[in-house]
């Protein structure tokens, strides 16, 4: 069973406009978690983080929001760019893994 | 180099072939990391090392997957008699405990 979920496997946005992902998990025990992005034939390259104890962290275009109660968090990119095309991956820790978990990622496509 | 390196990028092998593949983390990462990541999937934990300890290998498909780290720095995945199914990305991936992890640009296996 997924415990963390990208119900989106593509998103396609314009240059200029905000790129919304969203990430969904069932685990309560999961404490911090991370996006991460992916460009073809390369190693995945961590983005942005939050921890549980807070509900959003920003860092220049990118902000990511918590919504423990229902279990969502989601990857905001304003103002977006061509080169943010990649596929985009939540991941979290906590409970009694030591390992990252991974959902099966977002394609994200911005259109010049 | 100052990332995780891993080698080789790509491997073809025969079914039934044995094959190592290596990942040298960044220099003073404790925590190591393996995963794999088929076509359109994200990534799928396999096993996990602090130092020269594996901590979990719940995620090894089966007895023919095997993983060390001797020395608690460079580690090797091994697959004995490689099967078609195997074939994917193996990603290696470095941190310091409960940090972010880096990844490196990955193995692609293709078992023919």
């Amino acid at each position: 069973d997924q415990q963390v979920k990208q119900n989106s496997p593509s998103l396609s946005v314009q240059e200029g406009r905000i790129s919304i992902l969203n990430c969904d998990y069932t685990n309560s025990m999961f404490d911090y978690f991370l996006w991460y992005k992916k460009y073809p034939a390369e190693g995945p390259t961590f983005l942005i983080s939050i921890s549980s104890i807070k509900d959003k962290n920003e860092d220049g275009r990118f902000t990511v929001f918590l919504n423990k109660s229902a279990k969502h968090l989601s990857l905001h990119i304003v103002p977006s760019q061509p080169g943010d095309s990649a596929v985009y991956f939540c991941a979290a820790f906590g409970g009694s893994q030591g390992n990252l978990i991974f959902g099966k990622g977002t394609k994200l496509s911005v259109k010049p | 180099g100052a990332g995780v390196s891993q080698s080789p990028r790509y491997k073809v092998a025969k079914r039934g072939q044995d094959v190592a593949l290596r990942c040298d983390p960044i220099s003073g990462h404790v925590s190591l990391f393996w995963y794999q990541q088929a076509l359109g999937q994200g990534p799928e934990f396999l096993t996990y090392f602090q130092n020269e300890a594996q901590l979990d290998k719940s995620g090894l498909p089966s007895d023919r997957f095997f993983a060390e780290r001797p020395e608690g720095s460079v580690s090797t995945l091994k697959i004995q008699r490689t099967q078609q199914e195997d074939s994917a990305v193996y990603l290696c991936a470095s941190s310091f405990p409960r940090g972010e992890l880096f990844f490196g640009e990955g193995s692609r296996l293709t078992v023919l």
